[in-house]
C-alpha cells in the first residue's frame, strides 16, 4: 500500500500524448524531489526523470515531468510502440523515513 | 562502462539463509549509496534500504527492518542483501541501484543491476 497513488493503466495510439498522475502528500511530493522510472517488460527499471522535470542524458524529450503541490505528472508526447512499459513515480517520505515508489502505471500503445 | 552486476537466480527452501550480491564497476564504488529494491511477482517496486559503502552507514525501510541485512565490502566493490531465515513471501526479484547526486542537489537511482530472482518454495 504505497503512499504515492498512480492510475493502474493508461493508453493511447501512436503519436498521441499520454499523461500519468502521481498523488502524494506534504511529507513526500510536497517537500521532496520526484523521480520517474520506466520498466520495460522483463527488464530492470530505468531512470526517466529526476528532480521533478529533468531528463538524464539519452532520454528523449518526448518525456517530460512536472509537479504542483502534492502531485506530480509524467507526460509522454508522440507516443511510440516502444514506450509500452510500467512507469513509477518515487520520492523520499519524511514521515516514513523511507524512499517510496508509486503504485505504478502500465502504459499500453493501442 | 558504469554498471552493477548482480548474482544469479536462487531457489531456496523456507527457513534457509541466503546472501545475494551486487558488484559495481566503472566508477568509485565507495562514494555512492547503493539501494536494494524488491519486486514481488506481478507487483510494484519497494525500497528496502540503502548503504554507503565508504563507511557502511545503513538505513532500512521500516517495512524491512529486522527482516534483512544490508552490507558492503568496498574492497571488492560489492554490496550484499542477506536473509537468515527465508519465507515463501520473500519470493521476488531483488534489484540493487546506485544513488547519484545531481546538480539540482537531489538524488535519484541512475544505475540499476539486472535483478536477482529469489524463489522460496518447499
Amino acid at each position: 500500500q504505497s503512499v504515492l497513488t498512480q492510475p493502474p493503466s493508461a493508453s493511447g495510439t501512436p503519436g498521441q500524448r499520454v499523461t500519468i498522475s502521481c498523488s502524494g502528500s506534504s511529507s513526500n511530493i510536497g517537500s521532496e524531489a520526484v523521480n520517474w522510472y520506466q520498466q520495460l517488460p522483463g527488464t530492470a527499471p530505468k531512470l526517466l526523470i529526476y528532480t521533478d522535470n529533468q531528463r538524464p542524458s539519452g532520454v528523449p524529450d518526448r518525456f517530460s515531468g512536472s509537479k504542483s503541490g502534492t502531485s506530480a505528472s509524467l507526460a509522454i508526447s508522440g507516443l511510440q510502440s516502444e514506450d509500452e512499459a510500467d512507469f513509477y513515480c518515487a520520492a523520499w517520505d519524511d514521515s516514513l523515513n523511507a524512499y517510496v515508489f508509486g503504485t505504478g502505471t502500465k502504459v499500453t500503445v493501442l | 562502462e558504469v554498471q552493477l552486476v548482480q548474482s544469479g537466480a536462487e531457489v531456496k527452501k523456507p527457513g534457509e539463509s541466503l546472501k545475494i550480491s551486487c558488484k559495481g564497476s566503472g566508477y568509485s564504488f565507495n562514494i555512492h549509496w547503493i539501494a536494494w529494491v524488491r519486486q514481488m511477482p506481478g507487483k510494484g517496486l519497494e525500497w528496502m534500504g540503502i548503504i554507503y559503502p565508504g563507511d557502511s552507514d545503513t538505513r532500512y525501510s521500516p517495512s524491512f527492518q529486522g527482516q534483512v541485512t544490508i552490507s558492503a565490502d568496498e574492497s571488492i566493490s560489492t554490496a550484499y542483501l542477506q536473509w537468515n531465515s527465508l519465507k515463501a513471501s520473500d519470493t521476488a526479484i531483488y534489484y540493487c541501484a546506485r544513488q547519484a547526486r545531481y546538480s539540482t542537489g537531489w538524488d535519484a537511482f541512475d544505475i540499476w543491476g539486472q535483478g536477482t530472482m529469489v524463489t522460496v518454495s518447499s
